[in-house]
């Protein structure tokens, strides 16, 4: 069953804490990309990988890392410089970056910092 | 940067009623995609569209991408309650890997 999985659901941490949050897809795409939801907002673009060991910052990338050592997975740590972590956050691929190519997304991790 | 503005942000309607949700972008787009979100879950692709002035349908649904390739609309005829969620445009523009999403309009439907 091919397809995006993002772990876990949903996440509670305390300030000051580094998070990583997985995903890993199973459809052979290239390209894969985080995104950040906040209540009532659309998706803004936190990083972005074309191709294994390689990535890109997105409009948000400041207190977030990421790392693409494997064409499945794209983990996502929000570090404690990110001044407000509190969101939903989304996890996309798609079969190759840039114009033409639909993005999958996987089913969202909610993360909670107090 | 490119940025993508969508209009209304809430649409209430009367199950039956239709509805339409506006996207315009800064920059000239070198395609548009549209995706839907249903509540408490995450974006599902809907459509592409390429060509300037393209119309595309999928049964109620009417998708359109305006002549300057810097806009586009969503129509939806007689709404159902599954139509309930948010429905987001983006954009790719001439030059870039990244998709610009729109902020989304959210429809309800009162049965």
């Amino acid at each position: 069953d091919g397809g995006i999985t993002q772990s876990p659901k949903y996440l509670f941490r305390k300030e000051g804490q580094n998070v990583t949050l997985s995903c890993e897809q199973n459809l052979n795409h290239d390209a894969m990309y985080w995104y950040r939801q906040d209540p009532g907002q659309g998706l803004r673009l936190i990083y972005y990988s074309q191709i294994v060991n390689d990535f890109q910052k997105g409009d948000i990338a400041e207190g977030y890392s990421v790392s693409r050592e494997k064409k499945e997975s794209f983990p996502l740590t929000v570090t404690s410089a990110q001044k407000n972590p509190t969101a939903f956050y989304l996890c996309a691929s798609s079969y190759l970056a840039g114009n033409g190519y639909e993005q999958y997304f996987g089913p969202g991790t909610r993360l909670t910092v107090t | 940067g490119q940025q993508v503005m969508q209009i209304p942000q809430y649409q209430h309607v009367q199950e039956g009623e239709d509805f339409t949700t506006y996207c315009n972008s800064s920059t000239t787009l070198s395609n548009i995609q549209w995706y839907k979100q249903r509540p408490g879950g995450h974006p599902v692709f809907l459509i592409q569209l390429v060509k300037s002035g393209e119309v595309k349908k999928q049964k109620r649904l009417t998708f359109q991408f305006g002549e300057a390739k810097k806009n586009s609309s969503l129509h939806i005829t007689a709404t159902q309650t599954t139509d309930v969620g948010t429905y987001f445009c983006a954009g790719h523009d001439n030059a870039g890997n990244m998709l610009t999403f729109g902020g989304g309009t959210r429809l309800m439907v009162k049965p």
